[in-house]
């Protein structure tokens, strides 16, 4: 089974506007972190955002924030105020707490493409 | 500035020929990583280090190999027995193994074998 799963291999979204990018994972680990990250066409990794599984709040960075939702697992990348160089791929990452916490387990990513 | 240096940008090797990725980080982290991204694929791990002189085998290991003499320095070696070498790679590096520090990366390695 998948441990990241992300369902929309695309997305467009209009210029200014919000989109979410779904992720959900799958633990059965108390503790847990997840992690987003953009890749423009260039092939570098930028990490966005990050959600500890006992934070109560969800995690904000900017325009991005982090639709956290424990119980149903899932851990969606909320961007506001699309603007065109937003357009990337996108990836979840989950790290989990027990034996193979030395490491992110990554999605197959969603491509945004941002539409002026 | 710090960051992740990765050289080159584009390597092409003939196949039967070992390959060296040359990754650099000046971010004084302990942990580094390399990771394999295929098309349509998310990244997967080859190997991994905590510390100097200290490695270990990621999810796909096989075919290469690694070395960890500096703390800055994490080559990656891509041996004739990996059987489908063709692919982006990248490094990366963070504070530490575990916890919630994020990996920071490299722009990454495009590795074609003919």
């Amino acid at each position: 089974a998948q441990k990241i799963t992300q369902t929309q291999p695309g997305m467009f979204v209009q210029e200014k506007e919000a989109v979410t990018l779904d992720c959900t994972y799958d633990t059965s680990d108390q503790s847990y972190g997840l992690f987003w990250y953009k890749q423009p066409s260039s092939g570098e990794m930028i990490f966005l955002i990050y959600q500890g599984s006992y934070d109560e709040q969800n995690a904000t960075e900017g325009r991005y924030s982090l639709n956290f939702q424990k119980a149903r697992k899932s851990a969606n990348l909320v961007i506001s105020a699309s603007q065109l160089g937003d357009s990337a791929m996108y990836f979840c990452a989950m790290r989990e707490s027990g034996g193979s916490n030395y490491k992110l387990t990554f999605g197959k990513g969603t491509l945004l493409t941002v539409n002026p | 500035d710090g960051g992740i240096t990765q050289s080159p940008k584009y390597l092409f090797r003939k196949e039967g020929q070992n390959v060296t990725l040359s990754c650099e980080q000046n971010l004084n982290h302990d942990a580094m990583y390399w990771y394999r991204q295929d098309p349509g694929q998310g990244l997967r791990l080859i190997y991994y280090s905590q510390i100097v002189n200290d490695f270990q085998k990621g999810d796909i290991a096989e075919g290469y190999s690694v070395s960890r003499e500096k703390k800055e320095s994490f080559p990656l070696t891509v041996t004739s027995a990996q059987k489908n070498p063709t692919a982006f790679y990248l490094c990366a590096s963070s504070r530490q193994l575990t916890g919630n520090s994020p990996l920071h990366f490299g722009n990454g390695t495009r590795l074609t074998v003919t």
